[in-house]
């Protein structure tokens, strides 16, 4: 079984729309991110969260809310979707003891019309 | 604001060859740097991560190496098969626990 793993794993909606991806992982890591990719700029952070009750903006948070349910679970939210939040979306973890190597779930391929 | 650019785009070589990719960052102040393999619609695998303090790592047939004065690292590839063809990420950490400054990748081709 994967360690991390995220849902769903496509998903088309529509301008305005609400939409929640969700990650979660079984590694035991304390630290979870989530980034976005898009063509010809690359991977880049959207939110982190050190653990539970630490919640950290990244590079490009405008438009995006995070929710850390558990130590294992971590979830983005578009509350209201615009087409040029069209990306991959990367859910990825680290443990605080593990030099912050970084571990990525599959993507979600987000598309909004 | 650390910038991570990667050289080059796109390569092809026949099967067999050795090969080198590089990666250079802005800051030298890093916490650690990261190399990764993503194939088409794939996630991400993380191939070696180098300690700021480390020179290089090897894993296999992959060999990277750090030079953080002068913000550069290679990632080494021996004797170069098909399966290898795939896009390689560099990424930097500048802390100890904030994310990833990530390159925009070689675009690699192996060629039977």
């Amino acid at each position: 079984d994967a360690d991390v793993t995220q849902t769903p794993r496509n998903r088309i909606t529509k301008t305005g729309k609400r939409i929640m991806l969700e990650c979660s992982q079984t590694k035991g890591h304390d630290r979870m991110y989530w980034y976005r990719q898009d063509p010809g700029l690359g991977l880049r952070l959207i939110y982190y969260s050190f653990d539970v009750k630490d919640i950290n903006k990244g590079e490009i948070s405008d438009g995006y809310s995070v929710s850390r349910q558990a130590q294992a679970k971590f979830s983005l939210s578009l509350e209201s979707a615009i087409p040029n939040q069209t990306a991959l979306y990367f859910c990825a973890t680290s443990d605080s003891n593990g030099y912050n190597e970084q571990f990525f779930g599959p993507g979600t391929r987000l598309t909004v019309l | 604001k650390q910038e991570v650019t990667q050289i080059p785009a796109a390569l092809s070589v026949p099967e067999g060859e050795n090969l080198v990719l590089n990666c250079s960052f802005t800051d030298s102040a890093i916490y650690n740097l990261q190399w990764f393999r993503q194939d088409p619609g794939k996630g991400l695998t993380s191939l070696l991560l180098i300690q700021s303090s480390q020179r290089e790592q090897t894993s296999g047939r992959l060999n990277a190496s750090l030079d953080k004065s002068s913000g550069r690292s290679t990632l080494y590839i021996a004797a170069s098969q098909p399966g290898d063809s795939a896009t390689y990420l560099c990424a930097v950490s500048g802390g100890g626990a904030d994310g990833l400054t990530f390159g925009k990748g070689t675009h690699l081709i192996i060629q039977p």
